[in-house]
């Protein structure tokens, strides 16, 4: 069965104390493993897309990177306004289209 | 103005009244889906459409029901509510050979 599991579940920062999140998934087939943030009461928000292990994007003060087996998005220096769920989730090559989301990570990053 | 639109964006009923939650998109992308989210569960699929003739159910479609009236509206209906499915939804829309999906604002749904 395809299942997303994100890690923690709650992580708290000072502004500027550099962190990780990690996605950890188990997937037939991966065609691609998505980055999204949701800020209370809007809907998720694009970040990034990766296709295979190794590959890495940027923007801003958020890398994200994959392995065969999880994600993580780093966020380097972080500042109040990067406080946000950030979600994961995985696209299967043989079932395009449907994505499975893991629970979210809620960063909270205090001045 | 925003790609991807829900109404309501609130909306409290009572148990057993029909509801219909609906989406308007201007991406002009083909593929439309439906989500519900709730506290700790993340997004679950409850159906999906990849083009006006084309209708799928997701892993959790029980209880509701679908309509794709043209390749821009996508209306997600409650037969008979009841209070389990408060949650908030969400409507994505995706161009057909693309993967990402983009989501509207939301509808916070309250069953009494």
């Amino acid at each position: 069965e395809d299942q997303v599991t994100q890690s923690p579940e709650a992580l708290r920062l000072q502004e500027g104390e550099s962190s990780s999140l990690n996605c950890s998934y188990t997937v037939s087939g991966l065609r691609g493993l998505f980055w999204y943030r949701q800020d209370p009461g809007k809907g998720p928000e694009f970040l990034f897309t990766l296709y295979s292990a190794g590959e890495e994007k940027e923007k801003e003060r958020l890398k994200a990177t994959l392995t065969k087996k999880e994600s993580f998005l780093h966020i380097t220096a972080p500042k109040p306004e990067d406080s946000a769920t950030y979600l994961c989730a995985v696209q299967a090559t043989s079932n395009t289209g449907k994505l499975i989301f893991g629970q979210g990570t809620t960063l909270q990053v205090k001045p | 103005d925003a790609d991807v639109t829900q109404t309501p964006r609130n909306r409290i009923t009572k148990t057993g009244k029909r509801i219909m939650l609906e989406c308007s998109q201007t991406k002009g992308h083909d593929r439309m889906y439906w989500y519900r989210q709730d506290p700790g569960l993340g997004l679950r699929l409850i159906y999906y459409s990849f083009d006006v003739k084309d209708i799928n159910k997701g892993e959790i479609s029980d209880g509701y029901s679908v309509s794709r009236q043209a390749q821009a509206k996508f209306s997600l209906s409650l037969e008979s509510a009841i209070p389990n499915q408060t949650a908030l939804y969400f409507c994505a829309t995706s161009r057909t050979g693309g993967d990402t999906q983009y989501f509207g604002p939301g509808t916070r749904l309250t069953v009494l």
